[in-house]
């Protein structure tokens, strides 16, 4: 059975500050994934990564960035948190091959005060 | 996500009643549509797939359709328990290993 964890279900964080989000796979997939959640908008995917070291842009990556140094690990950063990046953030992993189901983290409920 | 389309938004039936719901995708290319169940305050889980050589998948008492021609798969739950209500999404291949999710669907089955 595919674990995906979260380091943290809630965070509170300030404005400006540096905030980790990091996600753990134990079924030796090769993508991961990290998307937000808002209500009326789904799932946008932030950064994604299909390999150790490689990353690419989702469909908003502003104002955060990715670092994948193993291949189970894919962590989140927000280099300057602002309110507007208040949200649920999930992290999703799959098998090498392109048409794979995504398994999903629980999610880290982030709020920017 | 912008190159697929989910409605309703919101919907509600009365218990025993068929839930449908509908995506639709724009890139003629895409060849595997799953949809995700997600559960209050839990994760979103696969509940079913298609791939684009087959029209219908069944299990149990939910299926999936999809019409290549017009670019639109749908969701089809029948016999629906209180259990169902939750939110689901539908999801279409973007370039690499993307998906574009939809907007997300809110089933409440009234009992």
């Amino acid at each position: 059975d595919v674990k995906v964890t979260q380091s943290s279900r809630y965070l509170v964080k300030r404005t400006g500050e540096k905030v980790f989000l990091e996600c753990v796979q134990d079924m030796d997939h090769e993508n991961m994934f990290w998307y937000r959640q808002d209500p009326g908008l789904g799932l946008r995917l932030i950064y994604f990564s299909y390999d150790v070291k490689m990353k690419e842009k989702g469909d908003i990556p502003e104002g955060y960035s990715v670092s994948r140094e193993k291949k189970e690990r894919f962590s989140l950063i927000l280099e300057s948190a602002s309110t507007n990046q208040t949200s649920m953030y999930l992290c999703a992993s799959s098998r090498s091959r392109v048409r794979e189901t995504q398994y999903f983290g629980p999610g880290t409920r982030l709020l920017v005060l | 996500g912008e190159n697929v389309e989910q409605h309703p938004s919101t919907l509600s039936v009365q218990e025993g009643d068929s839930a449908v719901i509908k995506c639709t995708y724009s890139d003629s290319a895409s060849n595997y549509f799953p949809w995700y169940k997600q559960e209050l305050g839990k994760r979103p889980q696969l509940i079913i797939d298609i791939r684009s050589n087959v029209g219908e998948k069944k299990d149990q008492r939910i299926a999936v359709t999809l019409n290549k021609t017009a670019k639109h798969f749908s969701l089809h739950i029948t016999e629906t328990q209180p259990e169902d209500s939750a939110v689901y999404f539908c999801a279409a291949p973007h370039t690499g290993n993307q998906f574009y999710f939809g907007t997300g669907t809110s089933l409440t089955v009234i009992p």
